[in-house]
């Protein structure tokens, strides 16, 4: 099991309330990684950090913000949360070293299931 | 398009029988493949991961195929467990960026039944 903490795990929240998801790790990776995910479907990356003080958007346009104060901690927030925003979203991290390589094996939490209402 | 499709999108079988599991892929420049599980309500947890020059690589139960010509690769699960119901998810890393891109299939959804 790897040591990536997610919480909440469960969060049910009115339309228009500001949220902060959080992801801790203990392995001191330098990459982390927002992924959300809808069920049935593949995961889609949001955010990007190659390490403290970085911070990128992925792949798929996303209304919420990280920010990368501490190696350890990778917190998303939504500003003001909206029902298109209910997913499942997953955080991961992996060394750093070479692209696709051995090391950037991902090691995800349990992830937060979000319900907007 | 880089994609990674993988078939059938669920599946049922008997506890003690086996299943293969097939990924088919579009990524270039590969790097390698990797096969996730991801239990109900969880994050995925890695089973294997190769590279272009491996074509075989087993975990326990779960053996995991790559044919890098054909742009294939199977995960075969044998004499399968109640544990083993959850979603195998195939994903292919390129050597595009120093990101290490991955895409992610949309996953097969096993199920066992005792």
């Amino acid at each position: 099991e790897a040591d990536i903490y997610q919480t909440p795990r469960y969060l049910v929240i009115g339309t228009g309330k500001k949220i902060t998801l959080e992801c801790s790790q203990t392995m001191g990776h330098d990459k982390m990684y927002w992924y959300q995910q809808d069920p049935g479907m593949e995961l889609h990356l949001i955010h990007y950090s190659y390490g403290v003080n970085s911070t990128e958007k992925g792949d798929l346009s996303s209304e919420s913000t990280v920010s990368r104060i501490r190696t350890e901690h990778f917190p998303l927030t939504l500003e003001s949360a909206r029902p298109s925003h209910t997913s499942q979203y997953l955080c991961a991290s992996s060394e750093g070293g070479l692209a696709g390589g051995l090391k950037n094996i991902q090691y995800f939490g349990a992830g937060t299931r979000l319900s907007v209402l | 398009k880089n994609q990674v499709e993988q078939s059938p999108q669920s599946l049922i079988i008997l506890e003690g029988k086996n299943c293969t599991l097939q990924c088919n892929y579009t990524v270039s420049p590969f790097s390698n493949l990797r096969w996730y599980k991801q239990d109900t309500g969880r994050g995925p947890v890695s089973l294997t991961i190769m590279t272009f020059s491996e074509n075989t690589k087993s975990n326990g139960r779960y053996t995991a195929t790559l044919d890098a010509d054909t742009k294939q690769s199977s995960l075969h699960i044998t004499a399968s467990q109640l544990s083993d119901s959850a979603s195998y998810i195939c994903v292919v890393s390129d050597r595009g960026s120093t990101l290490g891109r991955l895409y992610f299939g949309r996953g097969t959804q096993l199920t066992v039944w005792p």
